[in-house]
């Protein structure tokens, strides 16, 4: 079974520009999560999708938005690019939920898009 | 809100020697409990994690973990440490119900020397 797929692996844009990054989930997971790390405030929560739906929403500007598709790829995009931007960010996809509706929380990862911000 | 701590930032052991990573947690309940290693240029991997019963884990590549509830913890050992090894350890917690994000440490960067 293909693993997560993250495309581009790197970029380098300038300040003022938005970026696109995209997500291909393992087959058969509905979820997909981003992160931000950078070194300083290592693993930060983006967002989550579920089903199209953005289910959960980390503590990040307006600027940082995403989407997810039917066959549940994932986008996210981030406007006006700021120096402080430059980060690895990470996809990760999860099953989400078994039928008791209890959420098992394993997250499998893509290997990252190295975002540089000059 | 629960929280991840590692509170060893970079630690260094001797190839063959044995390694204890630390984790603790800040949590209404007992989540579910991990540990992911992540490679130089890589994604997150996952070792090993904890859901229910047993208190002593086994995951991949020799390593285990031992939850103790009175701690609030979930260190992460290996008897012995290879030079491959050397990479950056994260511990993360979820809920165990609901649809909170998965949470991490701040990570614990493990070099080894020969």
């Amino acid at each position: 079974k293909a693993g997560v797929t993250q495309t581009p692996r790197y970029l380098i844009k300038t300040r003022g520009q938005q970026v696109t990054l995209s997500c291909s989930p393992i087959s058969g997971h509905r979820s997909v999560s981003w992160y931000q790390q950078t070194p300083g405030q290592g693993l930060q929560f983006l967002f989550e999708y579920f089903s199209e739906t953005q289910r959960n929403k980390g503590n990040f500007p307006g600027r940082f938005s995403g989407r997810q598709f039917s066959n549940s790829r994932s986008e996210m995009n981030v406007s006006t690019l700021e120096l402080g931007d430059s980060a690895l960010y990470l996809c990760a996809s999860s099953t989400s939920r078994d039928r008791g509706g209890t959420n098992t929380g394993e997250l499998f990862f893509g290997e990252g898009s190295r975002l540089t911000v000059l | 809100a629960q929280s991840v701590t590692q509170p060893d930032i970079h630690i260094t052991v001797s190839e063959g020697a044995s390694l204890e990573l630390r984790c603790n947690y800040s949590y209404g309940a007992t989540p579910y409990l991990f540990w992911y290693v992540q490679s130089p240029g890589q994604g997150l991997q996952l070792l090993l994690k904890y859901f229910s019963g047993d208190t002593l884990v086994q995951g991949i590549k020799g390593f285990e973990a031992e939850f103790k509830r009175s701690q609030s913890s979930f260190n992460l050992r290996k008897p012995s440490v290879h030079w491959s090894d050397a990479a950056e350890y994260f511990c993360a917690v979820a809920a165990r119900s609901g649809n909170t994000p998965l949470v991490f440490g701040k990570g614990t960067r493990l070099s080894v020397i020969a």
